[in-house]
């Protein structure tokens, strides 16, 4: 099964940051990777798809890129509504998935 | 617009069945794969099961085969999860998820399942 590591688990940002997430994969995965957003009690939201391509109506802010088996989200300048947790995912193996971990992004 | 509404969680003794149903509407259901995907309390997402849209294959976690059952009606537009032999790391919250080969943007809300004594 392909595994799904994502670092780091948790890091403090203040607002107007640059922040990244990183995603490896255990093996490659081309560009078959998303990434959510996940507000607490809500379900996830679809940010990226294909590694790099955002979302419709997802701030530009947001960007994806990599292929094989390492990715990033980088949000360039972080706003308070970006304070959650992100996560990865690999649809290589489609129709099974795995997830990461999670990042949780919290305020300075 | 798309809508998913899962039903059907609540708390069930280790060992007990439950079966959880996910209401689709805003899109023609028969035409599109399912996923039921899973929450832990205070954990990550963990993917549970995938029935394709004619309910011709059915993929499972490892952690759930052979107790999980996916199932749909695309005559009443709703997804099932027959979960048997419930353990206690099966409390979660499960969300359903429609497939869109890239992942999902629509999901229900989710329905939280404990499985305690």
């Amino acid at each position: 099964a392909i595994r799904m590591t994502q670092s780091p688990s948790s890091f403090s940002a203040s607002t107007g940051d640059r922040v990244t997430i990183t995603c490896r994969a255990s093996q490659g995965i081309s560009s078959y990777l998303a990434w959510y957003q996940q507000k607490p009690g809500k379900a996830p939201k679809l940010l990226i798809y294909a590694a790099s391509t955002l979302q419709s109506g997802v701030p530009s802010r947001f960007s994806g890129s990599g292929s094989g088996t390492d990715f990033t989200l980088t949000i360039s300048c972080l706003q308070s509504e970006d304070f959650a947790t992100y996560y990865c995912q690999q649809y290589y193996s489609y129709p099974t998935w795995t997830f990461g971990q999670g990042t949780k992004v919290e305020i300075k | 617009q798309v809508q998913l509404v899962e039903s059907g969680g609540g708390v069930v003794q280790p060992g007990g069945s439950l079966r959880l149903s996910c209401a689709a509407s805003g899109f023609t259901f028969s035409s599109y794969g399912m996923h039921w995907v899973r929450q832990a309390p205070g954990k990550g997402l963990e993917w549970v099961a995938f029935i394709r849209y004619d309910g011709s294959n059915k993929y499972y976690a490892d952690s759930v085969k052979g107790r999980f059952t996916i199932s749909r009606d695309n005559s009443k537009n709703t997804l099932y999860l027959q979960m048997n032999s419930l353990r206690a790391e099966d409390t979660a919250v499960y969300y359903c998820a429609k497939d869109q080969l890239r992942g999902a943007i629509h999901w229900g809300q989710g329905t939280l399942v404990t499985v305690s004594s």
